[in-house]
This record gives C-alpha cells, structure tokens and sequence, in this order.
C-alpha cells in the first residue's frame, strides 16, 4: 500500500527558506503515470496547490507561489522535496505530500501532514 | 487563478439528501470534466470521493454522487448519515498543469 511521509523543521524564521521532504513508500517514485506535489492548508482555511512533478521529471507551479517554489525529485531515494523561500507569517499551514493520478486528475494519495509554522 | 466558489456551509438531517455547489468559470470547471470532491474530517488528510465529475474510487458508498452543468460542480450526498458530517472541497484542473481548489463547505448532519 503506497504511504507517503512529509519531514522537515515545524518552525521557521520569517524570511527563510521552508525545506520539506516527502518519503514515498510502497511505490516507486519513478512509476509512469503520476504526479508528485504538494497542496498546503492554513489553520482553519482551505486546500491551496502548490506545485507538482511529473514521473518524466517536468514541474509545475502555481502562478501565485511560482517565484518562491523549488519542487525537485531524489528518485535514488523515492523522496521529493519541496523549498519555499522568503517566506511569511501567512505562510504557516498545514502542507501536505500527494500523489496525482494523471488518468483520473486527481489527488488519490495524501501524507498525514505536517504543520508548518512561520514566526521569529 | 481564482479559488472555486463554495458555500462556507451546508446541512441535513439524518437520511436527507444535501448538494453541495462549486462554481468556476470556462476555464476550468467548465472548460474540464477534471473536477474531484474530497471529504475531510478534522485533523485528517483529505480523502479522495468523486473523481472526472461523477466517478466514485473502490469503497466510497455510492450515497455520493457527482455532477456537472456549465461552470458549476454539484457533490450530492444522499440518506445522509453522522459520518458524513465533515468537510468537502472541490477541486478543477485549470489548464497548463494548474489545479485550484474551492473554499470548502461544512457539512453539519442535524
């Protein structure tokens, strides 16, 4: 059964980097067919794409986080991460790892979560 | 790109039927059939209920039931029942690899 496990720091300075890591087990990262991203929930708010990876390797942002977002692949170690800089207090939320199915579009594997907050 | 519209809430009593609405636009509700719905209890990741408008994954109670008109999604959840009280959300692709999501609707079971 495929699992998916976000990891990275809970807390983060305003102005830094947020780095988070998803481990991908049960499945192979590599597997045609799929998507890998991350959506991000703030407190008491909705579901927010953030940006996604192709099995091919190709990525894909959201328009509003676009400039901000690194979304990259470690396939040697079925993890992908994701790093969000200069970030801000509006920031904190609760971020999520997927996994999309690219016949169906939609969003079929989803991690716990890990919550993420922004504050000196 | 603009959040789906949702109602913030929605509610029912038990064995009722309740929709919920998910307005877009052409260019991604309407111009798509790549809407899902998902449910979401508190503190829990969400789960997968609707996918292509109007099919439901293995194991989701065919209770659930999706449809689509123009730039509006419709989740229906028929014979209401206390587990289904939770979150719902929408979501559309929106062309060139971008998805967006709506608000969320809280479903309240009476």
């Amino acid at each position: 059964q495929l699992q998916l496990q976000e990891s990275g720091p809970g807390l983060v300075k305003p102005s830094e980097t947020l780095s988070l890591t998803c481990t991908v087990s049960g499945g192979s990262i590599s597997s045609s067919g799929y998507y890998w991203g991350w959506i991000r929930q703030s407190p008491g708010k909705g579901l927010e794409w953030i940006a996604s990876l192709s099995y091919s390797g190709s990525t894909y942002h959201n328009p509003s986080l676009k400039s901000r977002v690194t979304i990259s692949v470690d396939t040697s170690k079925n993890q992908f991460s994701l790093k969000l800089r200069s970030v801000t207090a509006t920031d904190t939320a609760v971020y999520y790892c997927a996994r999309r199915d690219c016949g169906t579009c939609s969003v079929d594997s989803w991690g716990q979560g890990t919550l993420v907050t922004v504050s000196s | 790109q603009s959040a789906l519209t949702q109602p913030p809430s929605a509610s029912g009593s038990p064995g009722q039927s309740v929709t919920i609405s998910c307005t877009g636009t052409s260019s991604d509700v309407g111009g798509y059939n790549y809407v899902s719905w998902y449910q979401q209890h508190p503190g829990k990741a969400p789960k997968l209920m609707i996918y292509d408008v109007t099919k439901r994954p293995s194991g989701v109670p065919d209770r659930f039931s999706g449809s689509k008109s123009g730039n509006t999604a419709s989740l229906t959840v028929s014979g209401l029942q206390a587990e289904d009280e939770a979150d719902y959300y929408c979501t559309s692709y929106a062309g060139s690899n971008n998805w967006v999501f709506g608000g969320g609707t809280k479903l309240t079971v009476l």
